[in-house]
Parts: structure tokens; sequence; C-alpha cells
């Protein structure tokens, strides 16, 4: 059964430094994963997804990488700023493909950027 | 180009009651997910749908029902309502085709049960 960690639960940094965040996920047979974002009370915002073929997607200041055979992924955020602050969460599609999108999701970082 | 929404944003109801969610797709995508969000559990897979079918189902009991309608448009049911069914409940649209596809997810629904 696929588990999705993430590491640390929470996390607090002063403004402008540059951050990593940890996923580790049990099952190395996934399909794609996928970072998201999420304000307090709010939907997920999808920032970033990375196939299973690849090894890192870049958004911005937003960095994303994949080591299948290990069962991690880290997302790296440059200059962090206030508006950053929200819970980072990681999910996984296993790897029967097209079956089926069901993700599996982590138990999220909740990050703080002090100004 | 719009993205997932949800209705009603929020709701409250009594045990006992049943409650009917609704999640509209982003144009042009068939499959719609739904997962139920509470901070014990985390992110919970509830089911998925495609083209008005359910294509997965999560690990919760038969309370918790769902259809999709051929413009895609997903509803979720749930019966005889329960104070640990108190959660956001939140629907993903994916666009068919080759895998890995990204998902897009609606601002949710908070459901309280008093």
């Amino acid at each position: 059964k696929q588990e999705v960690t993430q590491i640390p639960a929470a996390l607090s940094v002063p403004e402008g430094e540059n951050l990593v965040l940890n996923c580790s996920f049990t099952d190395s047979a996934i399909y794609n994963l996928q970072w998201f974002r999420q304000d307090p009370g709010k939907g997920l915002t999808s920032l970033l997804l990375i196939q299973s073929s690849q090894r890192e997607q870049t958004s911005g200041r937003l960095n994303a990488s994949l080591d299948k055979s290990s069962g991690r992924s880290t997302l790296y955020i440059a200059a962090s700023q206030p508006g950053d602050s929200a819970t980072y969460l990681c999910a996984v599609k296993e790897g029967y493909g097209g079956a089926t999108n069901k993700l599996i999701f982590g138990t999220g970082t909740l990050l703080a950027v002090q100004p | 180009k719009a993205g997932v929404t949800q209705t009603p944003r929020y709701l409250i109801k009594t045990r006992g009651q049943q409650v009917t969610l609704s999640c509209s797709p982003i144009s042009g995508h068939r499959s719609v997910s739904w997962y139920q969000q509470t901070p014990g559990q985390g992110l919970q897979f509830l089911f998925e749908y495609f083209s008005e079918t359910q294509r997965n189902k999560g690990n919760f009991p038969g309370r918790f029902s769902g259809r999709q309608f051929s413009n895609s448009r997903s509803e979720m049911n749930v019966s005889t309502l329960e104070l640990g069914d108190s959660a956001l409940y939140l629907c993903a649209s994916t666009k068919p085709g080759q895998g890995g596809n990204e998902q897009f997810f609606g601002p949710g629904t908070r459901l309280t049960v008093l």
C-alpha cells in the first residue's frame, strides 16, 4: 500500500531564504507526482507536475525533483516571500497509468515565511 | 478559462440528514475525482468518475455515493450524516488522454455536521 510522507510537518523561515520541502513515497511504481499549495480553508493550487520519466520541473522560483528509485521528491523554493506561506502537499498517482486518476496525498508541510 | 467550481461553498447539517454536493469540472475535462479533507486524516480519495462511470472508489462506507452527468458535472451524496463527516470536500478534474495529466482542484465545500 502506497504511503506518502512529508518532512518537516512545519517550517518557519525568514524572508529571502531558500528552502527545501521533502516528500517520500514507499512504492516507486508511480505514474507521476504533483506538488500543490493550499491556503487556509481553500482548495488546492497545482504548482508542478513531474512525470515518472522526468527528473525535475521548474516554474519561476520553484523547482521540483523526482528520484523514483529512492522514493523521494523535493520542492525547492528560492528567495522565499511572505506570500509563499501556505501548506504544501505532494501527491502521487500510482503506476496503472490511465486507468485511474486517484492521487495519494502526503501529510503536508506548513510553511511560514516571516517578513 | 474557468476553473473547477463547487457548490455550495458552505453547508451546515444535523446528524441523520443527507447532503448533496456539486462539482463542475473544467470545460473538456471528463474525469472528476472527489476527496475528503480532515485535520486528522488529511486528504483521502472518495471516488472518481469518468464518462458517467465510477472508475475507482476509496475506502468509505456506502453512505457516500456519487454520480456524473453527460456534461461531466458530478455530484456526491452523503446520507445519514455523522459528526465525523464534517470536512472539506474537494473535487478535482483531469483532462483525459495519455497519463500524467495535471489535476485541478475546486475551492471545496465545507460541510459541518452538528
